[in-house]
């Protein structure tokens, strides 16, 4: 299985702050690479698919970046409603495994 | 609405059985592959189960396989997930998602909003 390592595992943030969360593959992926956000008590969100392709809707504050193995997520201006955590995960083969999470709290 | 809606989460014994369903509404389930996915109490996403669009192909985390079934009814658009000899590492919100393609990749855009299963005696 293909394992996701995201960094950190959370951090802490203010509003307005630039916000970068890092994804690392065992193996190269491509781009197969998919961002989630997930607020508490709810159904994650998809944001960034194909690595850096944003899905429609998505305020484009955020923006993915990376191939192969290296990847990020960028939250260029912090907002309110965007605490929350954030998953990576690959869609590159079976299981389409997820990163362990990252936590974005209030500073 | 495009929604899928979740149901028959309960609590259950140590080796018991759990029948997950999984409603699409407002969209032909057959045109997707369909997947479970499940979180622990403060854990993080972990992939359950996959079906193919005809129910052709199914595959399943290590953890569910022999024990977890995944299935299809593209005539009532639903979705199952058939659990035995669960145990309390089940114990979980189970979430189904649909799978979009776009452009040659794979992502799941639309997911419901999950059912609880708890396992304990």
């Amino acid at each position: 299985d293909i394992q996701m390592t995201q960094s950190p595992s959370s951090l802490s943030a203010s509003v307005g702050d630039r916000v970068t969360i890092t994804c690392r593959a065992s193996q190269t992926i491509s781009n197969y690479l998919n961002w989630y956000q997930q607020k508490a008590g709810k159904a994650p969100k998809v944001l960034i698919f194909a690595a850096s392709t944003l899905e429609s809707g998505v305020p484009s504050r955020f923006s993915g970046s990376g191939s192969g193995t290296d990847f990020s997520l960028t939250i260029s201006s912090l907002q309110p409603e965007d605490f929350a955590t954030y998953y990576c995960q690959q869609s590159y083969a079976t299981p389409q495994t997820f990163g362990q999470g990252t936590k974005v709290e209030v500073k | 609405e495009v929604q899928l809606v979740e149901s028959g989460g309960d609590l259950a014994q140590p080796g018991g059985s759990l029948r997950l369903s999984c409603a699409a509404s407002e969209f032909f389930l057959k045109r997707y592959y369909m997947t479970w996915i499940r979180q622990a109490p403060g854990k993080g996403l972990e992939w359950v189960a996959n079906i193919k669009q005809d129910g052709s192909e199914k595959y399943y985390a290590a953890s569910v396989n022999g024990r977890f079934t995944i299935s299809r009814d593209n005539a009532d658009n639903s979705l199952s997930l058939q659990m035995n000899s669960l145990t309390v590492e089940d114990t979980a919100v189970y979430f189904c998602a649909r799978w979009a393609a776009r452009y040659g990749f794979y992502y799941m855009d639309l997911w419901g909003k999950g059912t609880t299963v708890i396992v304990s005696s």
